[in-house]
């Protein structure tokens, strides 16, 4: 069990165009879901925290307006990169827990985003 | 059977211990190996990536069994500080199209 998943693995778009990104948790509902962005040098850095059905909270430098992110059930968290530009593109990870107090994060595999 | 399985632990080990924890993956077409270390409720770090020879970074130790599908994380001389959990990550394919697999992570708890 614990298996996430993301869609798409690999998407592909011109410049001022929006992306969405699919996060789901297949056998398990997750309370909380995050998003992380990854640098060339594969460190990780989180972008927002949301737990179902509330807004996300951003962490510091990344702009909510530009980076939507919705966890709208148990089991679906969207991130949707709005007016995409050449440095959006990036590895984009998520990760999902169970509840909000575990410690555990079961991680998806990642959606490469390339922006023309 | 899972891609990518490691023991959750928790490994409670006391300080100036040495440790070690297994990362077996299924795919033997498996290109990477890497180790990242979280603490909680943060991002995961890397740690240090695994090479076929086995490498060494300070205290740390990291080596990879192809045959038995397994990468092993030894740390030595533990600190207070290592507490955390340790995620194994497995990338599959090709620098161009390329999948990360990632182990659910083993907890470690550092004892004085």
């Amino acid at each position: 069990g614990a298996v996430v998943s993301q869609h798409p693995s690999w998407v592909i778009c011109k410049s001022g165009t929006s992306v969405k990104i699919e996060c789901r948790s297949l056998d398990f509902q997750a309370t909380t879901m995050f998003w992380y962005r990854q640098f060339p040098k594969q460190s990780l850095m989180l972008m927002a925290t949301s737990n179902e059905g509330s807004k996300a909270t951003y962490e510091q430098g990344v702009e909510k307006d530009k980076f939507l992110i919705n966890h709208a059930s148990l089991t679906l968290s969207t991130l949707t990169v709005t007016s995409a530009h050449p440095e959006d593109s990036s590895f984009y990870i998520c990760s999902a827990s169970r509840t909000t107090g575990t410690d555990t994060q079961y991680f998806g595999p990642g959606t490469r985003l390339t922006v023309l | 059977r899972k891609e990518v399985e490691q023991d959750p632990g928790p490994f409670n080990v006391p300080e100036g211990a040495t440790v070690a924890f297994n990362c077996t993956y299924s795919n033997s077409a498996s290109q990477s190996f890497f180790w990242y270390r979280q603490d909680c409720r943060k991002e995961p770090k890397l740690l240090m990536s695994v090479y076929s020879s086995g490498n060494e970074d300070g205290r740390f130790t990291a080596q990879l069994n192809r045959a038995s599908q397994y990468i092993s994380l030894l740390i030595r001389d533990s600190k207070l500080s290592d507490s955390a959990t340790y995620l194994c990550v497995v990338i599959l394919g090709t620098d161009s199209n390329y999948q990360l697999i990632w182990g659910a992570g083993t907890k470690l708890i550092i004892k004085p």
